[in-house]
């Protein structure tokens, strides 16, 4: 497709379990991000990847979040042992490059929700 | 501590009735100031960047312009289908290139 895809759009799942959410950027983006929006919150930044390398973590809340990019391609986010506070969409973004001059565009997230 | 604060956080407007939302950012250093529109259950899409104090950018019925603490976007004669939920977010200088995002105004435009 010609836009960021994400899957799946929604996840409902019990507390203690892991998720896998998916993001395939646009094609020939070499530079990706994840944030989380938190209802009546605004985006967070979680991490971005350049290529495959992921040069800005600073945003994971905590080592149950990981990330991974392979083929400067498709990404993955990972939480493990889902707690309720992790409720929330988790939107995908990506660029040409990584700079200002290439804005971010964003898929229409994943809808978490933790029983 | 960079931050982006958007007023307000709510808004009604009769079709036709012009209004301008406000962006006001504290930032080390801007390397640009972004403007998304979001439709409930989508993700943002882009409208304008602007890297500079005394941009202005134009789309439509929206023109967006900066100053060096904030940013408004000005919304000429709106109609029901500009409904939606604006966003503002800065990109800092200085080694990552993460959007920092206000919470953003909810537009509600009445036919």
């Amino acid at each position: 497709g010609a836009g960021v895809s994400q899957s799946p759009s929604n996840k409902v799942t019990e507390k203690g379990k892991d998720v896998e959410l998916r993001c395939d950027p646009i094609s020939g983006h070499t530079a990706l991000y994840w944030y989380r929006q938190r209802l009546g919150q605004g985006l967070e930044f979680l991490i971005y990847f350049q290529g495959n390398s992921a040069p800005d973590k600073s945003g994971l809340p905590s080592d149950r979040f990981s990330a991974e990019r392979t083929g400067e391609s498709v990404s993955t986010l990972t939480i493990q042992r889902t707690q309720q506070e992790d409720s929330a969409v988790y939107l995908c973004a990506s660029s040409l490059v990584t700079g200002t001059n290439q804005p971010q565009h964003f898929g229409d997230g994943t809808r978490l929700s933790i029983l | 501590e960079d931050q982006v604060t958007q007023s307000p956080e709510a808004l009604r407007l009769q079709e036709g009735e012009s209004s301008s939302l406000n962006c006001s950012y504290t930032v080390s250093g801007l390397r640009g100031l972004f403007w998304y529109r979001q439709d409930p259950g989508k993700g943002p899409e882009f409208l304008f960047t602007l890297y500079s104090a005394g941009e202005e950018k134009e789309k439509e019925r929206l023109k967006a312009t900066l100053t060096k603490k904030e940013s408004f976007l000005h919304i000429t004669a709106p109609k029901p289908e500009d409904s939606a939920t604006y966003l503002c977010a800065v990109q800092a200088v200085g080694g990552t290139y993460k959007y920092i995002f206000g919470t953003g105004t909810r537009l509600k435009v009445l036919a």
